[in-house]
């Protein structure tokens, strides 16, 4: 069974850009999260979606969003980029939700010059 | 690889003894808890997970404490090896929040 996948694995933008990262679910999982991983701020949650539904999103400014589409897949974007948005993204996730197991894709590693 | 984190605690343990890492949780209303390990350059992997229903649960090699009464968790690695030196993260979620709060974060160097 293939694991979440996340493309691309490496990204370089400069300031003002705006960027889309794209996470494919394990198969049969309706659940996907996106978090943010920096050395200083530790793993942070950006947003989940479950059957095409936000049902939660983290303290980050609007330009950060995402969506889900019916085949599960989700994408998240940054717009109006600035350089601390280098990070890493990682997309995690579930059948249900985050009460279950939830997997991690191999994550986006963006930098932001 | 890519630094997790540059200002992890850090725990060294010989390779062969057993590892105990601990982690404070922050939520009293979290109901289910997991154990990340992550490598330089990956993501978190899954290792093992616990309900709060319930105080000890064991899988191979590894134990997951709760002590609901402090906010408590734990990780025991039993015969560490080299191979599990990473970042080991505890995660908290409950309360129908949907999301993962995560621990700072410990690294784990097995010594040979």
């Amino acid at each position: 069974k293939a694991g979440v996948t996340q493309t691309p694995r490496y990204l370089i933008k400069t300031r003002g850009q705006q960027v889309t990262l794209s996470c494919s679910p394990i198969s049969g999982h309706r659940s996907v999260s996106w978090y943010q991983q920096t050395p200083g701020q530790g793993l942070q949650f950006l947003f989940e979606y479950f059957s095409e539904t936000q049902r939660n999103k983290g303290n980050f400014p609007g330009r950060f969003s995402g969506r889900q589409f019916s085949n599960s897949r989700s994408e998240m974007n940054v717009s109006t980029l600035e350089l601390g948005d280098s990070a890493l993204y990682l997309c995690a996730s579930s059948f249900t939700g985050p009460a279950n197991e939830q997997f991690f894709g191999p994550g986006t590693r963006l930098t932001v010059l | 690889g890519e630094s997790v984190g540059l200002h992890l605690p850090t725990l060294s343990v010989q390779e062969g003894d057993n590892s105990i890492i601990n982690c404070a949780y922050s939520n009293s209303a979290s109901d289910y808890f997991i154990w990340y390990k992550q490598e330089s350059g990956k993501g978190p992997q899954f290792i093992i997970d616990i309900r709060s229903n319930m105080d000890k649960r064991q899988g191979q090699r590894v134990t997951v404490l709760l002590n609901k009464t402090v906010k408590h968790l734990s990780l025991q690695i039993a015969a560490t090896q080299p191979g599990d030196s990473a970042v080991y993260f505890c995660a908290e979620t409950g309360g129908g929040t949907y999301k993962y709060i995560f621990g700072t974060g410990t690294r784990l160097k097995v010594l040979a």
